[in-house]
């Protein structure tokens, strides 16, 4: 079973710039969560969804959106990048949204100059 | 400010010895899992508590939850080189998979 997959592994932007992330969960899982994990802060919740609807948000600018299809892949997207964007991004994919298990990607590492 | 403290941050210890990592909260999870993480890797799930006082083991390594659910610990005995990782805490409080992340204990054992 292959488990879960983020495109790409690593990402240079420049401030300013857009980007989009993606994210293909285990199969048979719903749930997509996403999450940023840098040196200064940890790993902080960005948002959640689920069957293509956004269920949890956490506490990040609008600048980082996301979107999930029906397929159940997800991608996230971050505006104007700055500096302090660079991270490593993490999606979790889970067969619900009720205590199943998170199962991580390998990130996707960004870098913004 | 980290709604979960995990402690030490840092740990560096020889092959064979015992070590504890604590996290700690003034919230009530519904659930705490421990992830171990390796460099260019996501973290891996290791165990999950969701009972007051549950106390889980897994080979070498020993997971309780506090009794009012606001804390737990990780006891690993005669540690081994493998062990070397992040060890992350992080607990649930409603459904959804919005985990609230300790800052991490990084370990590292020595041959």
């Amino acid at each position: 079973k292959a488990g879960v997959t983020q495109t790409p592994r690593y990402l240079i932007k420049t401030r300013g710039q857009q980007v989009t992330l993606s994210c293909s969960p285990i199969s048979g899982h719903r749930s997509v969560s996403w999450y940023q994990q840098t040196p200064g802060q940890g790993l902080q919740f960005l948002f959640e969804y689920f069957s293509e609807t956004q269920r949890n948000k956490g506490n990040f600018p609008g600048r980082f959106s996301g979107r999930q299809f029906s397929n159940s892949r997800s991608e996230m997207n971050v505006s104007t990048l700055e500096l302090g964007d660079s991270a490593l991004y993490l999606c979790a994919s889970s067969r619900d949204s009720d205590n199943s298990p998170l199962h991580f990607g390998n990130g996707t590492r960004l870098t913004v100059t | 400010t980290q709604l979960l403290e995990q402690s030490p941050q840092f740990l560096s210890i020889q092959e064979g010895e015992n070590l504890t990592v604590y996290c700690n909260s003034s919230s009530v999870f519904s659930s705490l899992q421990w992830y171990r993480q390796e460099p260019g890797e996501g973290p891996v799930l290791l165990v999950t508590v969701v009972t007051g006082g549950e106390v889980k083991k897994l080979k070498r390594l020993t997971f309780q939850f506090g009794d009012a659910r606001k804390d737990s610990s990780l006891h690993i005995t005669a540690a081994q080189p493998g062990d070397t990782g992040l060890y992350l805490c992080a607990g649930e409080k409603n459904a959804g998979n919005m985990l609230t992340f300790g800052g991490g204990t990084r370990l590292m054992v020595k041959p």
